[in-house]
Parts: C-alpha cells; sequence; structure tokens
C-alpha cells in the first residue's frame, strides 16, 4: 500500500541542524510531487512548500526560505527536510504529505495523501 | 492568524449532525477548491474530502463536503464517538505575496 514513513524524533540544541527523512513506497516516487507541512505544539498545519520529485526543484513558502531545504534521494524514493540555525521556535512536528492531482476534467484540482507520521524536532538547550 | 478561518470547537452527541464552516477570500476558496483533514488524537493528519466533495475510498458517507463562494462546510452526520478529532480546511491560494496552500486553523470536535 502506499505509505509514507518518516525518520524518528529529534532532540537538537539552537544553532544546530537536523535533516528529516521521509520514505515511500507503494508508488512511483517520482510521478508525485511532495509537501511538506510544519504543526507546532498545539497549533494548526502550516504548508512550508514543496519539491517536484522529477526534477527536483523545490518551492518554498513565504516564512520557510534561508534554512530549510528539501532534498531527495530518488534512487532510495526518500524526500529530506533540513532546516539549519535552529531556533527554540523550530521546534514541531513536520509532516510530509504527498500531492495528488486530478485534471481529468479540464480543471485541476490538488491534494494531499497519504501524510507521513510526522517526526517531532525538538530544540532546546 | 490562520488565512481561512473556521470555529475553534463544534461539539454534538452522538447520532447528531454538525457541521465545520470555513471562511476564506476569493484568492483561495472563491477560486480554487477545498479539501478537509481530519487529524485524530497523536496522530497524522488524514485526507477526508478533496475537490469541496469528494470522499476517497474508505471515509464513510457519514462525511459530506460542500463550497459556496467563498465558504466551505464539512458536515458529519450520525456522529460517532470516534469521530473526535480536530479538522482542518484547506485550498490553494492564489496570492500575490506568493501563491501557496493555506489552512485553516482548526475544529476541535468534542462528541459529548
Amino acid at each position: 500500500q502506499v505509505q509514507l514513513v518518516q525518520s524518528g524524533s529529534e532532540l537538537k540544541k539552537p544553532g544546530a541542524s537536523v535533516k528529516v527523512s521521509c520514505k515511500a513506497s507503494g508508488y512511483t516516487f517520482t510521478s508525485y510531487a511532495m509537501n511538506w507541512v510544519r504543526q507546532a505544539p498545539g497549533q494548526g498545519l502550516e504548508w512550508m512548500g514543496w519539491i517536484n520529485t522529477n526534477t527536483g526543484n523545490p518551492t518554498y513558502a513565504q516564512g520557510f526560505t534561508g534554512r530549510f531545504v528539501f532534498s531527495l534521494d530518488t534512487s532510495v524514493s526518500t524526500a529530506y527536510l533540513q532546516i539549519s540555525s535552529l531556533k527554540a521556535e523550530d521546534t514541531a512536528v513536520y509532516y510530509c504529505a504527498r500531492d495528488l492531482e486530478d485534471c481529468s476534467g479540464g480543471s485541476c484540482y490538488e491534494w494531499f495523501d497519504p501524510w507521513g507520521q510526522g517526526t517531532l524536532v525538538t530544540v532546546s538547550s | 492568524q490562520s488565512v481561512l478561518t473556521q470555529p475553534p470547537s463544534a461539539s454534538g452527541t452522538p447520532g447528531q449532525r454538525v457541521t465545520i464552516s470555513c471562511s476564506g477570500s476569493s484568492s483561495n476558496i472563491g477560486s480554487n477548491t477545498v479539501n478537509w483533514y481530519q487529524q485524530l488524537p497523536g496522530t497524522a493528519p488524514k485526507l477526508l474530502i478533496y475537490s469541496n466533495n469528494q470522499r476517497p475510498s474508505g471515509v464513510p458517507d457519514r462525511f459530506s463536503g460542500s463550497k459556496s463562494g467563498t465558504s466551505a462546510s464539512l458536515a458529519i452526520s450520525g456522529l460517532q464517538s470516534e469521530d473526535e478529532a480536530d479538522y482542518y480546511c484547506a485550498a490553494w491560494d492564489d496570492s500575490l505575496n506568493g501563491p501557496g496552500w493555506v489552512f485553516g486553523g482548526g475544529t476541535k470536535l468534542t462528541v459529548l
């Protein structure tokens, strides 16, 4: 079945870096874009951006430029999120989510399915 | 402050019908479709409704979505205890400041 499995929780000190992985299985990895979504403790969902898994071209949402990098290793069907110069406010659960698109009716519609199980990144001294 | 506006909470008793609203603008809901996600406690979000009113396979027909103008709604009929979760609406936003996906702040549904 189609699933996204993310790496485990991380505890990092301010100023350090972290790399979260998202391994896809059950479908052709390069056929669907991958999104990243952040959820701070007790808060809602925030879209961070997406990466074209065919070309490797990333697109970052406002507020997620500079310290955030999306990358791929298509040989192992895995997407990565790297965050550098970590701050306490980066403490959150990070989700990857496959982008599905339907353009069969003349217009295109998109949605996220499935989502990874989430990776908790805690930044604390 | 989320771009899409949802009530922070909703509640109902088993068997009741509840609705959750999602209000946006012409740059998001007004010109693009709406998706709904269900997040059970301690788990990842799961697709509930896509393209305004389409249910993925496996989602009970108790769940339905609709859209009118710049607002959308999620309705849950025959409320069950396992429906207790956070619900999020989402839409693509064509804003000139930076297009992208926007979410509602989430609605916590309590089954009394």
